[in-house]
């Protein structure tokens, strides 16, 4: 099986950096996803990845250690609509290929 | 027009009774997926299909069937609704097809909120 942690809850500042982070223990690792969702609102895919470093994607960026079994999603100039929730999903190899969703970071961003 | 519908959007019933959640799609992928989200829980797979003729449970597919009438049609039942399934419910496709990195990401649903009285 796969376990999936993320903190439940962060509170930062318009305007500010914010670091999420996601760490996972999975026999054959195939990816990792992380997923932006509103509330009330269908999830929505932020980015992908599969080998070690950093993705940058404008104001957001992933970074995955698989040595580690730790990845982060970084949010540059935080606005107010950035406050969500923000999955994290690991993809394991062999079986369904099917990715293992986290519980979740609800990140509440104020002025 | 949205990609992937799910209908109804909201929908209150009674225990007992039975429920068909809908889900269509026109992204034209061949998996679709069946979740269910509560409050702390995170998204939790239900059922999921990797083609027309194929259907598989997922984590938590007790109390849940469902039918893949057509690639772009899945439906997900609850044949006889009980409180604990009160939930919101999202469809998802995906293109195993797709290739390159983010292969298989998912696309979701607007989601459906059940009530289950």
């Amino acid at each position: 099986g796969q376990n999936i942690d993320q903190p439940t809850e962060m509170t930062a500042t318009e305007g500010a950096i914010v670091q999420i982070n996601c760490t996972y223990q999975t026999s054959g690792f195939n990816g990792l996803f992380w997923y932006q969702q509103h509330a009330g609102e269908a999830p929505t895919f932020l980015s992908y990845n599969v080998l070690d470093g950093l993705e940058e994607k404008g104001r957001f960026s992933s970074f995955l250690s698989r040595s580690k079994g730790y990845s982060y999603l970084l949010l540059k100039e935080l606005q107010m609509k950035d406050s969500a929730s923000y999955l994290c999903a690991v993809r394991a190899s062999g079986g369904s290929y099917i990715p293992t969703f986290g519980r979740g970071t609800s990140l509440i961003v104020h002025p | 027009d949205a990609d992937v519908t799910q209908t109804p959007r909201n929908r209150i019933t009674k225990t007992g009774k039975r429920i068909m959640l809908e889900c269509s799609q026109t992204k034209g992928h061949d998996r679709m997926y069946w979740y269910r989200q509560d409050p702390g829980l995170g998204l939790r797979l239900i059922y999921y299909s990797f083609d027309v003729k194929d259907i598989n449970k997922g984590e938590i597919s007790d109390g849940y069937s469902v039918s893949r009438q057509a690639q772009a049609k899945f439906s997900l039942s609850l044949e006889s609704a009980i409180p604990n399934q009160t939930a919101l419910y999202f469809c998802a496709t995906s293109d195993s097809l797709a290739g390159g990195p983010g292969t298989d990401t998912q696309y979701f649903g607007p989601g459906t909120r059940l009530t289950v009285l």
